[in-house]
């Protein structure tokens, strides 16, 4: 069936760098790509998202690049804040509606101070 | 903001028994969603509902089922707990204009012994 694959599963940074997390999906009618961050006691939360026709979109330290030929998706968090310490999910989506949303497997970022 | 609210935030029961999981939304959301989700598994498609009283199976239904008679509420129901569903459950809406961004909520713990 169709998955989302995500890479790190576990990811510790020092205050200040740059976090990468990558995510492979395999699905070719994907056109949505929505990450979404989850604390501690809370549900997952929409950070930023991409659509296909775009190659890359940035929000203040945030950014998400998409390669829709290799079907690989990436989120950067730089200057990184002990506040950014999360578990981090991508999806992929097939349209409107979020019927067809995968999740990957999330990746736990630690921001030590 | 779009508001989604379950009905508890911890439960345990025993095995045998009938669980009852609700989730209310307050954006008059036309789709709502039932993910569990596990350590290293990500959030994983139980049921969802497009409309009152419709329903469709996710990737892993079996065990569940679900009732939506109102458009803002659904639940999800174990008709005998088993151990191996204790686990997070998290419920979700999209708005159908809003190209597959899902709103969660809180989630529910659910421990079955």
């Amino acid at each position: 069936g169709e998955n989302v694959e995500q890479h790190p599963s576990t990811l510790s940074v020092q205050e200040g760098d740059s976090a990468v997390i990558k995510c492979t999906y395999s699905d070719s009618a994907s056109n949505y790509f929505p990450w979404y961050k989850q604390e501690l006691g809370k549900g997952p939360q929409l950070i930023i998202d991409i659509r296909s026709n775009v190659g890359e979109k940035k929000d203040q330290r945030i950014a998400v690049t998409l390669n829709k030929t290799a079907k690989h998706f990436s989120l950067h968090i730089t200057e990184t804040q002990p506040e950014d310490s999360a578990v981090y999910f991508c999806a992929a989506s097939t349209g409107t509606g979020g019927f067809k949303t995968i999740f990957g497997a999330g990746t736990r970022l630690f921001v030590k101070a | 903001d779009v508001k989604v609210t379950q009905s508890s935030r911890y439960l345990v029961k025993r095995t045998g028994e009938k669980v009852f999981l609700e989730c209310v939304q307050d954006m008059d959301h036309e789709n709502m969603f039932w993910y569990r989700q596990d350590p290293g598994l990500g959030l994983r498609l139980i049921y969802f509902s497009y409309d009152v009283k419709m329903k469709e199976k996710g990737d892993i239904p079996e065990g569940y089922s679900v009732s939506r008679e109102k458009k803002e509420r659904f639940s999800l129901i174990l008709e005998s707990a088993s151990t191996n569903q204790t686990s997070m459950y998290l419920c979700a809406t999209d708005d159908l204009l809003a190209s597959g961004t899902q709103y969660f909520g809180p989630g529910t713990r659910l421990l079955v012994l």
